[in-house]
């Protein structure tokens, strides 16, 4: 709907598994990010590419591990997670910075058990 | 770096009344505030935005405000209906890159 697309939709992982969350997005944005939402914090910055530049890590632990291949593909590598990581992650693309609109993906619902 | 701050948390109006959802944000240098709207189990979605260089912004019965000055900009929902309902976000840009968002308004439209 949106143009910017996430899977898998839902996802249980115990806390030594390692999986990938994906996102993509053909609109032609250079900036895309991921954020953490849960009850505590309902929109987290985790991390910023910019022209699949890594531009921020919002104090993240090394447990995720984002990677841009190119600027129309995010990956969010998750390995090792925690119970209270279990959380709702959405994808967003802008069409270049923080003053455009954000476009979001509908989101990977975690759960770590 | 940017603060946002987002006030109240939880709000309800009547049907038919108005709802003023209100931001503050730190960084002066600060420009575009946009305002998005996240219904239950779907994604956020901008529903208006204010640039610097104008003080209000409406589009149909939404309506945005922005005093510079104060730094706080504030979003105005007239004549509320039960598709309001839904969690409001504000937010504003910090550096070049970041959207920085707020905590969030959870608006309960009652009948």
């Amino acid at each position: 709907e949106t143009g910017v697309t996430q899977t898998p939709r839902h996802l249980v992982m115990g806390m030594t598994n390692k999986k990938s969350l994906k996102c993509e997005q053909h609109l032609g944005h250079n900036a895309m990010y991921w954020y953490k939402q849960s009850a505590k914090k309902p929109l987290e910055l985790m991390f910023v590419y910019n022209f699949k530049e890594q531009t921020e890590n919002n104090s993240v632990p090394s447990r995720f591990s984002p990677e841009c291949p190119n600027s129309s593909h995010l990956f969010l590598h998750l390995h090792t997670l925690q119970p209270e990581d279990s959380a709702l992650y959405l994808c967003a693309s802008s069409r270049d910075s923080s003053n455009t609109e954000a476009f979001f993906g509908q989101g990977t619902r975690l759960t770590v058990v | 770096g940017e603060n946002v701050e987002q006030h109240p948390s939880t709000l309800s109006v009547q049907e038919g009344d108005s709802a003023v959802i209100k931001c503050t944000y730190s960084d002066s240098a600060s420009n575009y505030f946009p305002w998005y709207k996240q219904e239950l189990g779907k994604r956020p979605q901008l529903i208006i935005d204010i640039r610097s260089n104008v003080g209000e912004k409406k589009d149909q019965r939404i309506a945005v405000t922005l005093n510079k000055t104060a730094k706080h900009f504030s979003l105005h929902i007239t004549e509320t209906q039960p598709e309001d309902s839904a969690v409001y976000f504000c937010a504003a840009p910090e550096e070049d890159d970041k959207i920085i968002f707020g905590k969030g308004t959870r608006l309960h439209i009652l009948p």
